[in-house]
C-alpha cells in the first residue's frame, strides 16, 4: 500500500469548490503529519502552495491565493486541499508530500480539470 | 534573484556514471538543506535524496541508496548528486530544491536519460 494515496483525476467547474484528497497510509497518522501541497503545470516544475497540520500550524505559499486551503479529515485519514472558486488557470496537476521515516514522500497525484 | 541552475545531465547507458551539479544564487545556500528531485517522463515527482545545510545528515530513497551520493559545498554554493550504477528507471529530469520548509525555489532541471 502507498504511503499517500491521491485519486487520479477530478473535473470541477469554473467558480466551483474541488476538494482534492491525500490519504495517509494505516499507521501514520494525519493528526500528526504536516501535509504539503504543490501545484504543477506542463514543462514546469512542482510549485509549493502551502502547508498544513493544523489551523494554528500552517503556511501559505507565496503569493498564492487564499481560496486555496488547507485541511484534515480524520476519520479518513487523510488531508484535503480546497479550491474554492475555481478558475482556468487552475487546471494543472497536484501533489501531495509528507516527511515520513527520513524521506519525503509525494503523492501520486491528482489531475484536475476545470471544465 | 534566486536561481538553481542543474548541470551535468545526458545521456549514458546501463551501468554508468555521471554527476549532476546544482549552481545556486541569490539566498543563503548554506542555510537550507537541499533536495535532488526527478520526474520521470509522464509521471509524478519523486524525491530522491537530501542532506542537511552544513553537510549532514543526509538521507537516500530506497530505490537509490547505495548507488548515489549527495554532496554539498557551501564554499561554492553548489550542490551535487554523483550517481552510479544507473538504470533505465533512473531516466528523469532531475531537480534541486530546498522543498520542505524552505523556501520554494525550483531550478528548470536537467535532463537524465539511461538508454541500451
Amino acid at each position: 500500500q502507498a504511503v499517500l494515496t491521491q485519486p487520479s483525476s477530478l473535473s470541477a467547474s469554473p467558480g466551483a469548490s474541488a476538494s482534492l484528497t491525500c490519504t495517509l497510509r494505516s499507521g501514520i497518522n494525519v493528526g500528526t503529519s504536516r501535509i504539503y501541497w504543490y501545484q504543477q503545470k506542463p514543462g514546469s516544475p512542482p510549485q509549493f502552495l502551502l502547508r498544513y497540520k493544523s489551523d494554528s500550524d500552517k503556511q501559505q505559499g507565496s503569493g498564492v491565493p487564499s481560496r486555496f486551503s488547507g485541511s484534515k479529515d480524520a476519520s479518513a485519514n487523510a488531508g484535503i486541499l480546497l479550491i474554492s472558486g475555481l478558475q482556468s488557470e487552475d487546471e494543472a496537476d497536484y501533489y501531495c508530500m509528507i516527511w515520513h521515516n527520513n524521506a519525503w514522500v509525494f503523492g501520486g497525484g491528482t489531475k484536475l480539470t476545470v471544465l | 534573484e534566486v536561481q538553481l541552475l542543474e548541470s551535468g545531465g545526458g545521456l549514458v547507458q546501463p551501468g554508468g556514471s555521471l554527476r549532476l551539479s546544482c549552481a545556486a544564487s541569490g539566498f543563503t545556500f548554506s542555510s537550507y538543506g537541499m533536495n535532488w528531485v526527478r520526474q520521470a517522463p509522464g509521471k509524478g515527482p519523486e524525491w530522491v535524496s537530501v542532506i542537511g545545510a552544513s553537510g549532514s545528515p543526509t538521507y537516500y530513497a530506497d530505490s537509490v541508496k547505495g548507488r548515489f551520493t549527495i554532496s554539498k559545498d557551501n564554499s561554492k554554493s553548489t550542490l551535487y548528486l554523483q550517481m552510479n550504477s544507473l538504470r533505465a528507471e533512473d531516466t528523469a529530469i532531475y531537480y534541486c530544491t530546498p522543498l520542505g520548509d524552505g523556501p520554494d525555489y525550483w531550478g528548470q532541471g536537467t535532463l537524465v536519460t539511461v538508454y541500451s
